[in-house]
């Protein structure tokens, strides 16, 4: 079946410019994680939602960084007035149960590069 | 202390090697643990869920020290295919809950060469 999808893959943006980035989470799957990785870095948990509750919001790095998700299906990650030091990859997961121990399964991600 | 330490790597070995991959974690309440594999410019895929008493999958052994708050991954027999980057993954949710915040390592760089 599908798996995570991503778009876009790739984008370039212009410092203080805002993007937003799409993740659709596999059909089914109640979880859903935005994490970014720097490069040369781990990946730094950004955001999750389980189903209906009120998402985790405590890895965004600033009130720049929001994130929504619409019908429990596909999220939006929205950074604001972008920096250079936003530029890393932007990787969504999605589980099938509230279990951690449920595997994540990420997408391909989406590398932004802020100039 | 970072929350899940690892070593950077890289690692060289020739095909046929054995190979083992360390990592320590800062919580002492973590419950779950994990090794997943990145390779080069694509995303973290699981690689196994590490349990306490040890579990094999093939070439794979992975073990888990809650005492010392250490887990370990060995590979046998190295293949060419194995080169990619090891990321241990440490869950910080409570006993009996669920939390979503995964904790990954910066990951251990293996190159395994002909």
């Amino acid at each position: 079946g599908a798996g995570v999808s991503q778009s876009p893959s790739n984008k370039v943006t212009e410092k203080g410019k805002d993007v937003e980035l799409r993740c659709d989470p596999i059909s089914g799957h109640t979880a859903l994680y935005w994490y970014r990785q720097s490069l040369g870095q781990g990946l730094e948990f950004l955001i999750y939602f389980q189903g209906n509750s009120a998402p985790d919001k405590s890895g965004l790095p600033s009130d720049r960084f929001s994130a929504e998700r619409t019908g429990g299906s596909v999220s939006t990650l929205t950074i604001q007035r972008t920096q250079q030091e936003d530029s890393a990859v932007y990787l969504c997961a999605s589980s099938s149960d509230s279990e951690i121990q449920e595997t994540q399964y990420f997408g391909p991600g989406t590398r932004l590069l802020v100039l | 202390r970072k929350e899940v330490e690892q070593d950077p790597g890289p690692f060289n070995v020739p095909e046929g090697a054995t190979v083992a991959f360390n990592c320590t974690y800062s919580n002492s309440a973590s419950q779950s643990f994990f090794w997943y594999r990145q390779d080069c410019r694509k995303e973290p895929k699981l690689l196994m869920s590490v349990y306490s008493s040890g579990n094999e999958d093939g070439r794979f052994t992975a073990q888990l020290n809650r005492a010392s708050q250490y887990i370990s991954l060995l590979i046998r027999d190295s293949k060419l295919s194995d080169s990619a980057t090891y990321l241990c993954v440490v869950n910080h949710g409570n006993y009996g809950g669920s939390q979503g915040n995964l904790i990954f390592g910066k990951g251990t760089k293996l190159s395994v060469k002909p």
